[in-house]
């Protein structure tokens, strides 16, 4: 069990620039998140997958952001034309599934997005 | 929707003092409520969860959490603390399925 991976851990870019980040949860978790932290602050949903099916999205979640989880396995965050206020933590966490026992999220490290 | 408020952002205690962190929740259905903690660029790491089994939960690295209904709380506390303690700490509840997180607490441990 390696954890949750998350690349890059850093990605500065300008403003307008489309940026992808990938996840790779642990392996059999069928439940992949995505939430975003801004500095001082908690992390906040974005999304969650149950297996490749996106089941939920936060209305944070800008039409200039997508999600997929290609199989079931690793997931892609992308972010068109980026803008300052997209510079934050972006964090993914897995768990196994449903119900309290198996919904421990574990999470990444994290990428770090500076929006210059 | 469910939620929690964590009270102080920032707490400072010297080394082998007292940890007290403050969380309270606001929830309509019984909650699951969840502690993490967060070093310098790194991820989140559970510290306990409390799933309604037992009222006084404890978790790693010496800490323990305590549920109390009739204050709707779920403070955390460490009896002695070290150095390796200073950290943000996140209180949390799950809101079918993802995770609703307070603004965290800073903790620095004076030597």
């Amino acid at each position: 069990d390696t954890g949750v991976s998350q690349n890059p851990r850093h990605k500065i870019t300008k403003r307008g620039q489309n940026v992808t980040f990938r996840c790779d949860p642990i392996s059999e978790h069928n439940r992949l998140y995505w939430y975003r932290q801004t500095l001082g602050q908690g992390p906040e949903f974005l999304t969650y997958f149950q297996n490749e099916a996106q089941l939920e999205k936060s209305r944070l979640l800008s039409d200039r952001f997508s999600a997929e989880r290609p199989k079931g396995s690793f997931s892609t965050l992308e972010i068109q034309r980026t803008e300052q206020g997209d510079s934050a933590m972006y964090l993914c966490a897995s768990s196994q599934g449903q119900g309290i026992a198996k919904n421990i999220q574990y999470f990444g490290a994290g990428t770090r997005l500076s929006v210059l | 929707a469910q939620s929690v408020t964590q009270l102080g952002s920032h707490v400072s205690v010297s080394e082998g003092a007292l940890v007290l962190l403050r969380c309270n929740y606001s929830s309509s259905v019984p909650p699951y409520l969840f502690w993490y903690v967060q070093y310098p660029n790194q991820g989140l790491q559970l510290l306990l969860k409390y799933t309604s089994a037992a009222t006084l939960v404890k978790g790693i690295n010496g800490f323990e959490a305590e549920f109390k209904k009739s204050e709707t709380s779920f403070h955390l506390t460490k009896p002695s603390a070290h150095m390796s303690d200073a950290a943000e700490y996140f209180c949390a509840v799950s809101d079918r399925g993802k995770l609703s997180f307070g603004a965290g607490t800073t903790v620095t441990v004076r030597a």
